[in-house]
């Protein structure tokens, strides 16, 4: 069966500092691997998608960046932080049909 | 453009009461569907899934819904709610050729009253 996993759970970072938040998926292949934010209180935002290594979509201009450097890895990052940037970081994968299956996110408070 | 609809911010029903929580889309053709619930917390999880045939669909934890296409909606039952089904519930729409992404409503928060 097919697990997702991000890291870390809870993180408090301060104004300007960098971001790393990592998502990895177990038991499939070339999966879809998504990127989304909640805000309090909020809806999803999609942030980032990609279907294959080295392939990412942004679909929201702002300080953050994905990569996908292995083809069950995906990473979020951010040079310098900033308060906007709080919220709840979402990782999900993907195969047929638009399905999508998520892991456990990513609470990020930036200070 | 493509668009989901979640009319209700929240549903308050008492423990044992029926729920019916009400999904609309906007969708040129018959879109792929999906009801997801989080907990607080927690990331989000399938209940159920639409794509073709049968237009009441079974999920987990004792959910279903029905497709309606002459109302484009797509709403979330269950009989009788029970205290840990207090969540808040997304409805989604895969529109096809939109490159695998989903189209998400503002969700519905639930809140049993005991």
């Amino acid at each position: 069966s097919q697990t997702i996993h991000q890291w870390p759970a809870t993180l408090v970072q301060p104004v300007g500092s960098p971001l790393s938040l990592e998502c990895t998926v177990e038991g499939t292949s070339n999966p879809n691997l998504y990127w989304y934010r909640q805000a309090a209180g909020r809806g999803l935002q999609l942030l980032f998608y990609s279907v294959g290594i080295g392939q990412i979509s942004s679909e929201v201009p702002q300080n953050l960046s994905a990569s996908r450097p292995q083809d069950r890895q995906f990473i979020l990052s951010s040079k310098k932080l900033l308060l906007s940037d709080s919220g709840f970081y979402l990782c999900a994968w993907g195969k047929t049909h638009y399905e999508q299956y998520f892991g456990p996110g990513t609470r990020l408070t930036v200070t | 453009a493509q668009s989901v609809t979640q009319p209700d911010i929240h549903i308050t029903v008492s423990e044992g009461a029926s729920l019916e929580l009400r999904c609309n889309y906007s969708y040129g053709a018959t879109p792929y569907l999906f009801w997801y619930v989080q907990s607080p917390g927690q990331g989000l999880q399938l209940l159920l899934k639409y794509f073709s045939g049968d237009t009441l669909v079974q999920g987990i934890k004792g959910f279903e819904a029905e497709f309606k296409r002459s109302q484009s909606s797509f709403n979330l039952r269950k009989p009788s709610v029970h205290w840990s089904d207090a969540a808040e519930y997304f409805c989604a729409v895969g529109a096809r050729g939109s490159n695998y992404q989903l189209i998400w409503g503002a969700g519905t928060k639930l809140i049993i009253k005991p």
